[in-house]
């Protein structure tokens, strides 16, 4: 079975640059989610979907982030413009609604400059 | 609101010790609890987890228990190995709400074994 899939693995802008992150999750997952690690950090939820429903998007900086779930199942994370302060790595993980386990992609490490 | 508290690292240990990572939560509801790791270069991975308390989440030769009367999930491991060496990062989900909430992690620990 694949794993999660992100795609760029790396990326590098710079500030006030548009950039955008793309997750595909693991087959017959309808759960997704986007974290934000910063270095030495753990990562902290920036969004949760349930099929193609944003559920809990309390913790997403909405002047410049924004996310899309098209028929539930890839994902896009966009920010616009990029900051200094948006250099992290941004993860994605999947799983099923009711299961408590989460599987993660490889991650995009963005380095603002 | 749920919060995790692991030891600070770096973690600097010999082949064939014993390891413990602390690991201490803070949650409302009735939380399930993970151990991830992160090895140099690559992804989190799902290293154990446990679901009740005093259950015990095992893989790979690690142990943890979750604890409810110290609110704890310690991390051990009889004897380490050079392959080991990774970040591992102590991690909740609240299960009072229902549904796949997102995780609250710890800060992770970096853990060095050397030969």
């Amino acid at each position: 079975e694949a794993g999660v899939v992100q795609s760029p693995r790396y990326k590098i802008i710079e500030k006030k640059q548009p950039v955008a992150f793309w997750c595909n999750p693991i087959s017959g997952h309808n759960t997704l989610y986007w974290y934000l690690q910063n270095l030495g950090q753990g990562p902290e939820l920036l969004i949760r979907y349930e099929n193609e429903e944003a559920v809990d998007d309390s913790q997403l900086p909405k002047d410049r982030f924004s996310a899309e779930r098209l028929k539930g199942v890839d994902s896009t994370l966009k920010i616009q413009p990029a900051e200094l302060g948006d250099s992290a790595v941004y993860l994605c993980a999947s799983g099923r609604v009711a299961t408590d386990t989460q599987y993660f992609g490889p991650g995009t490490r963005l380095t603002v400059l | 609101g749920n919060s995790v508290t692991q030891m600070e690292g770096p973690v600097t240990l010999s082949e064939e010790a014993f390891l413990t990572i602390n690991c201490t939560y803070t949650a409302t509801g009735y939380p399930s609890l993970f151990w991830y790791v992160q090895y140099p270069g690559e992804g989190l991975q799902l290293l154990l987890k446990a679901t009740k308390a005093d259950d015990k989440g095992s893989n790979k030769g690690f142990e943890a228990t979750y604890r409810k009367e110290t609110t704890s999930f310690h991390l051990e491991k009889g004897s380490v190995q050079v392959s080991d060496s990774a970040v591992y990062f102590c991690a909740l989900i609240n299960n009072s709400g229902g549904g796949a909430d997102g995780l609250t992690f710890g800060k992770g620990t970096h853990l060095i074994i050397q030969p």
